[in-house]
């Protein structure tokens, strides 16, 4: 099955610690892109990457860090910097970094106690 | 600041009543625009999107959308909705010929009753 995939479904961390979220897509899809889903706010765009080894902050980037040493992953770091870093996170994917449709995988629950 | 503005933040409805959500957003200029539908427990879907072309664009399980460029909107409809559409609901613009980057609106919860 193509897709994206996203791991773990729930996280539960202790304050101070950095955690990572996994994303992979196998959908040979240059664009991957991070979210961040809280009620009532929709999604905000955390970092997005147009291609391998090249990405760029989104509009809350503060706290977090990515890589994209490889097509098909995408991780982001939430580290003890981010302020509120409860959230649900999705990752995405479009064939194009322009103006092609986004692909959502299924998200990852963070919860820092 | 660009923005999505949706105006319902929840609708209750019965089985059968039709549906309109609305989406309205702050560009001038092309956009592209999407919905995109959360059903509880599931992925975020792509309902339907506008590029170009009719701006009345068909989805997926009955759903349409109507773009109207002179009231920057771009509002949901449904004649007949039914239980199984019950989920959060979000409008999203992108502006062509920059990045790739969804400008989303805080999303409409649907409850459908039979």
């Amino acid at each position: 099955d193509g897709g994206i995939t996203q791991s773990p479904k729930y996280l539960f961390r202790k304050e101070g610690q950095n955690v990572t979220l996994s994303c992979e897509q196998n959908l040979n899809h240059d664009a991957m892109y991070w979210y961040r889903q809280d009620p009532g706010q929709g999604l905000r765009l955390i970092y997005y990457s147009q291609i391998v080894n090249d990405f760029q902050k989104g509009d809350i980037a503060e706290g977090y860090s990515v890589s994209r040493e490889k097509k098909e992953s995408f991780p982001l770091t939430v580290t003890s910097a981010q302020k509120n870093p409860t959230a649900f996170y999705l990752c995405a994917s479009s064939i194009g970094w322009r103006t092609d449709t986004q692909y959502f995988g299924p998200g990852t629950r963070l919860t820092v106690l | 600041a660009q923005s999505v503005s949706q105006h319902n933040h929840h609708v209750i409805l019965s089985e059968a009543a039709s549906l309109e959500l609305g989406c309205n957003y702050s560009y001038g200029g092309t956009v592209n625009l999407f919905w995109y539908v959360q059903y509880p427990g599931q992925h975020l879907q792509l309902l339907l999107k506008y590029f170009s072309g009719d701006p009345l664009v068909k989805g997926i399980k009955g759903f349409e959308a109507e773009f109207i460029k002179s009231k920057f909107s771009f509002n949901l409809r449904k004649p007949s909705v039914q239980w199984s559409d019950t989920a959060e609901y979000f409008c999203a613009v992108t502006r062509p010929g920059g990045y790739n980057k969804l400008i989303f609106g805080a999303g409409t919860r649907l409850a459908v009753h039979p």
